[in-house]
């Protein structure tokens, strides 16, 4: 069965500097991974997808992932932090067959101080 | 504009009450899913359609019971609400079933049972 386990509930990062969120997966096929964000009171919106193109996939507001297989890893990053990242990020594999529905982690929640 | 949109978006009730959530998207997709949020951000599959048929239904209690009369409206009537049927509900769609489509999600729903 697939899953994922992000790996921090809670970072936290000032302005300016990197953003690292750390998610593993489990999955008996090749994996498709997401990630999504939920901003506070907010709906989900997608970030990026990893469908075994490219492994450095990019996504928007300047995030992006690389998808390790022999880790089995995708962590999101980006660069420089800016205020309005605050939110919570979720780490999503999709199933297979019967079950291809989207499998979510348990969130990380991402605090940026000024 | 395109989207996918839930009515309502705040719903309070009593106890043993009946409720629906209204959903419906005009991206002109084949799957239609319910996502139940719960108050730790954990997100998980509830139902899943695929042109009007049921795919997925999750172990949900039999209170709770989709409805799609076509394949733009993924309804959701609950029964006898429970103080912990109180959850945010997200609403979904994607182009088609299987592996590698992301979702666009509705804004979700909020659910207080007092």
């Amino acid at each position: 069965a697939q899953s994922v386990t992000q790996l921090d509930s809670h970072v936290s990062v000032s302005e300016g500097t990197p953003v690292l969120l750390r998610c593993n997966y489990s999955s008996s096929y090749s994996p498709s991974l997401f990630w999504y964000v939920q901003h506070p009171n907010k709906g989900l919106q997608l970030l990026l997808k990893y469908t075994s193109a490219a492994t450095l996939v990019k996504g928007i507001n300047g995030f992006e992932a690389e998808f390790k297989k022999s880790e089995t890893s995708f962590h999101l990053t980006k660069p420089s932090a800016h205020m309005s990242d605050a939110a919570e990020y979720f780490c999503v594999v999709s199933g297979v067959g019967s079950q291809g529905n989207l499998i979510f982690g348990k969130g990380t929640k991402l605090s940026v101080k000024p | 504009d395109t989207a996918v949109s839930q009515t309502p978006k705040y719903l309070v009730t009593q106890m043993g009450n009946d409720k629906s959530i209204k959903c419906e998207q005009n991206l002109g997709h084949d799957t239609m899913y319910w996502y139940k949020q719960d108050s730790k951000k954990f997100l998980k599959i509830m139902f899943s359609y695929n042109n009007k048929e049921l795919i997925i239904n999750e172990t949900v209690p039999n209170r709770f019971s989709p409805k799609s009369p076509d394949k733009a409206h993924l309804n959701l009537h609950i029964n006898s609400l429970e103080l912990g049927d109180s959850a945010v509900y997200f609403c979904a769609s994607s182009q088609d079933w299987g592996a590698g489509y992301g979702y666009t999600f509705g804004s979700g729903t909020r659910l207080t049972v007092v």
